[in-house]
């Protein structure tokens, strides 16, 4: 029974498209993440959420951009996808996010594909 | 630029052999973490361990933070611990925006 919950789990969308990844996670955590993993990079942080406040973000593009309609969701919405975008997203919880020994919540990913 | 690295890249055991996993980081960090991942699959927190040695199950994590290493020691090995590891550092005020290593494929045979 995941408890965090990404949706869809496959996305094929065309170059110059824009398409929205959902996150919901029943935890009770306070912050949120976005991590990207790709073909040929390790997986790598994109931004972090606490109190539904953007706290770190590492992602150069704005083409990104997450939005967090409530305190258990965080979406990441991309916009004029490039097929570089290619990749598996994922999403991640914790308790908190700026306090040592908590442990990092993943879903399952959400894998992009840019055509 | 903060960097993991991971050793061996892949690993091939037989059944119940042990194994151990090497990750150096580019900086000192106060947070290490280790991650298991299916192919495909999500991540799977193992082990907390940002200095010393700590234990779960059948993993022992050893972290020296002036040597800016941690290794991962999987005993016994069963054919479910197949997949990739993968160690995470931290930095003080950013616990949890964790910088990766390339992670080891483990692949145990019968």
């Amino acid at each position: 029974d995941p408890k965090i919950i990404q949706k869809p789990k496959y996305l094929v969308a065309v170059t110059g498209s824009e398409k929205i990844l959902i996150c919901e996670q029943y935890l009770g955590h306070n912050a949120m993440y976005w991590y990207r993993q790709s073909a040929k990079k390790p997986l790598e942080f994109m931004f972090s959420y606490s109190y539904q406040k953007l706290m770190d973000n590492q992602t150069a593009s704005s083409r990104f951009q997450p939005q967090s309609s409530k305190k258990n969701h965080l979406d990441l919405q991309i916009t004029a996808l490039k097929p570089d975008d290619s990749a598996t997203y994922f999403c991640a919880s914790s308790q908190e996010e700026d306090r040592e020994n908590e442990r990092l919540f993943f879903g399952h990913g959400t894998k992009l594909s840019v055509l | 630029e903060q960097q993991v690295q991971q050793s061996p890249a892949s690993l091939v055991l037989q059944e119940a052999e042990n194994a151990e996993l090497q990750c150096s980081f580019s900086i000192f960090t106060n947070q290490v973490q280790w991650f298991y991942q299916r192919p495909g699959g999500r991540l799977v927190s193992l082990l907390y361990n940002p200095s010393g040695t700590k234990q779960s199950g059948r993993l022992t994590s050893t972290t020296v933070i002036k040597e800016r290493r941690s290794s991962l020691h999987i005993s016994s090995s069963q054919i479910t611990d197949s997949g990739t590891y993968l160690c995470a550092m931290g930095l003080s005020g950013s616990f949890n925006k964790l910088t990766f290593g390339a992670g080891t494929r483990l692949a145990v045979c019968p």
